[in-house]
Order: structure tokens, then C-alpha cells, then sequence
């Protein structure tokens, strides 16, 4: 089985840096996606780790270790526009394409 | 490219109604699920299909069927809605590859009565 934990939520200042971890245990690894959701949204794609180590892309930052089963999303200079749920989804190893397994999301708060 | 889409956005339904959920890919994706997301449970797999003609359950499939019969369709069936399948629908797809990102459609949010 597969188990996915993130925190439920957050809140963060506006211009300030947020890091949101992830852990997960599964069986098989084959990457971890963060995603984006707004409220009423579908999620959009927002990172992929595979190996372990750090992947930036802009403002966001993703985060890997496979030996401790470790993620974080790591977000600066924070706009009220980030205030959004952030989802962890992990896809485990198995024939063909594995569907991903999501975490709970962490609904993140940007504060004036 | 539309990308995905679903049809319909809303819809209320009663007890023991039954309906057809459809989504529709033009990115020629071979693989496509049926998530149902509900307040504090996160997104969870219901069923998914790895080509035109194949489905396979997921983490919560019962009380609904599917089928894909054209590669760009997948089709959610509800025979007999309960109120328990209140939920808001997202469908998703992705070409073969490990690597790639499910691109998500815009969900349907159907409520039971």
C-alpha cells in the first residue's frame, strides 16, 4: 500500500518563503509530483522529482530524498495569488504507467 | 488543443438516479482516470484505463463503472447514485512514461439527494 502525509494547513506572509513537506511510503517508487489547486480548480502540474535533490523552476522549488521518503515544495517571495491547496502525489513502480496516489493537500494561506 | 474536458460541470441528482460522466482528451494520451475528490479526503482513484478497450478499478470503485471504447472518450457510469457520491469529479490523462504529469480536466461537481 501506499500512505502520503502533508501537513492540512498553512499560512505564510506575503514576500516571505514557505516550505511545505511530504512524506510518503510506498511500495515501489517512481517519482513525486506537486501540484496546485485553487478553490474550485482542478490541480495544475507543478514539479517532478525522480532522483534525489533539489529541481527549481522560478519562484517554486522541489525537493527529493528517496531514502527517507522525503519531499518538500519549497515557495518564495509569496503573492496572495499563492494561496492555494498544494498536493503531493507519488507513482509507484508496476507495469506499464502507475497512477499516481495523492496526498491529503496542504491548503496554504498568503497573509498581507 | 482543448486538452481535457468534462461534461457536465453541475449536476443534482436524486437517490437511485443513474448517469453518464464524460470526458474527452484531444492529446492523443493512451492512459485516463476518474478521481473523486471530497472535503479532507484529497483526490482519490476511482477507476483508469491504460488504452482504448481496458479499464481497471481503482482505490474506491464501487457503485460506479466505466468504459473506453474510443481512446479520446472515458466514460463514468453511476447506475444507481447515492447520496454518499456526492463528490466533485476530475478526470485525467497522461501519455505512457513514467515521467509525465496527469493533465486534469475541470471537474464536474454532482450533488446527491
Amino acid at each position: 500500500g501506499q500512505n502520503i502525509d502533508q501537513p492540512t494547513e498553512m499560512t505564510a506572509t506575503e514576500g516571505a518563503i514557505v516550505q511545505i513537506n511530504c512524506t510518503y511510503q510506498t511500495s515501489g517508487f517512481n517519482g513525486l509530483f506537486w501540484y496546485q489547486q485553487h478553490a474550485g480548480e482542478a490541480p495544475t502540474f507543478l514539479s517532478y522529482n525522480v532522483l534525489d535533490g533539489l529541481e527549481e523552476k522560478g519562484r517554486f522549488s522541489s525537493f527529493l530524498s528517496r531514502s527517507k521518503g522525503y519531499s518538500y515544495l519549497l515557495l518564495k517571495e509569496l503573492q496572495m495569488k499563492d494561496s492555494a491547496s498544494y498536493l503531493c502525489a507519488v507513482r509507484g513502480l508496476g507495469s506499464g504507467n502507475t497512477p499516481l496516489v495523492f496526498g491529503k493537500g496542504t491548503r496554504l494561506s498568503v497573509i498581507a | 488543443n482543448a486538452g481535457v474536458t468534462q461534461t457536465p460541470k453541475f449536476r443534482v441528482l436524486k437517490t437511485g438516479q443513474s448517469m453518464t460522466l464524460l470526458c474527452a482528451q484531444d492529446m492523443n494520451h493512451e492512459y485516463m482516470y476518474w478521481y473523486r475528490q471530497d472535503p479532507g479526503m484529497g483526490l482519490r482513484l476511482i477507476h483508469y484505463s491504460v488504452g482504448e478497450g481496458t479499464t481497471a478499478k481503482g482505490e474506491v470503485p464501487d457503485g460506479y463503472n466505466v468504459s473506453r471504447l474510443k481512446k479520446q472518450n472515458f466514460l463514468l457510469g453511476l447506475e444507481s447514485a447515492a447520496p454518499s457520491q456526492t463528490s466533485v469529479y476530475f478526470c485525467a490523462s497522461n501519455p505512457p512514461g513514467g515521467a509525465h504529469e496527469q493533465f486534469f480536466g475541470p471537474g464536474t461537481r454532482l450533488t446527491v439527494l
